[in-house]
């Protein structure tokens, strides 16, 4: 089956400590988005990628760092400057991202759990 | 700016009731519109979406959206609501990011149902 897998589910971190998150998809999409998922606020764009070794920043990309080395993977890292780091994750994908009719397709999530 | 606004946070209704779901935007051209679902600790799945044509546009789980333009409205509706329904609602636009020819979804806080038995 096609799909996006996202690993880990949950994920702890201790203060201060960078953590990455997985992303791979097997649509044979083009283009990558990671969000940020916090209660009454919706989804927020950290950052996106329309192509292999390409990305851009999204709306609060600050205290985060992405790759995309290969088309299926664009892992997430929240490094230590991320301040409120606590938030559910979602990984998505769309077939490219010049269409603003593109579907988007979405992972599971990580939540990730700062101690 | 791009926006969109759910304005109801929570909504509860009886099972076999009938549903809707608020959705404002602002955008200056012809809207790209989606409704999403997400259930607890889940990802997000397309309902449905709209682009152009026919304003009343059906998706799945029978649930259908109805575009109104005047009123910048896009509102998630079905007839009678099971049991399964609760979950959150996201709506969405299609817009332009900062690089030339590529689009992003913009999402609105979402609206999280409740069904009573």
């Amino acid at each position: 089956d096609g799909g996006i897998t996202q690993s880990p589910k949950y994920l702890f971190r201790k203060e201060g400590q960078n953590v990455t998150l997985s992303c791979e998809q097997n649509l044979n999409h083009d283009a990558m988005y990671w969000y940020r998922q916090d209660p009454g606020q919706g989804l927020r764009l950290i950052y996106y990628s329309q192509i292999v070794n390409d990305f851009q920043k999204g709306d609060i990309a600050e205290g985060y760092s992405v790759s995309r080395e290969k088309k299926e993977s664009f892992p997430l890292t929240v490094t230590s400057a991320q301040k409120n780091p606590t938030a559910f994750y979602l990984c998505a994908s769309s077939i490219n991202g010049r269409g603003a009719r593109n579907e988007q397709f979405f992972g599971p999530g990580t939540r990730l759990t700062v101690l | 700016a791009q926006s969109v606004t759910q304005p109801d946070i929570h909504i509860t209704v009886s099972e076999g009731a009938s549903l809707e779901l608020r959705c404002n935007y602002s955008y200056g051209a012809t809207p790209y519109l989606f409704w999403y679902v997400q259930s607890p600790g889940q990802g997000l799945q397309l309902l449905l979406k709209y682009f152009s044509g026919d304003t009343l546009v059906q998706g799945i789980k029978g649930f259908e959206a109805e575009f109104k333009r005047s009123q910048s409205s896009f509102n998630l509706r079905k007839p009678s609501v099971h049991w399964s329904d609760a979950a959150e609602y996201f709506c969405a636009v299609g817009a332009p990011t900062s690089t030339s020819g590529t689009y992003k979804y913009i999402f609105g806080t979402g609206t999280r149902l409740k069904v009573l038995a």
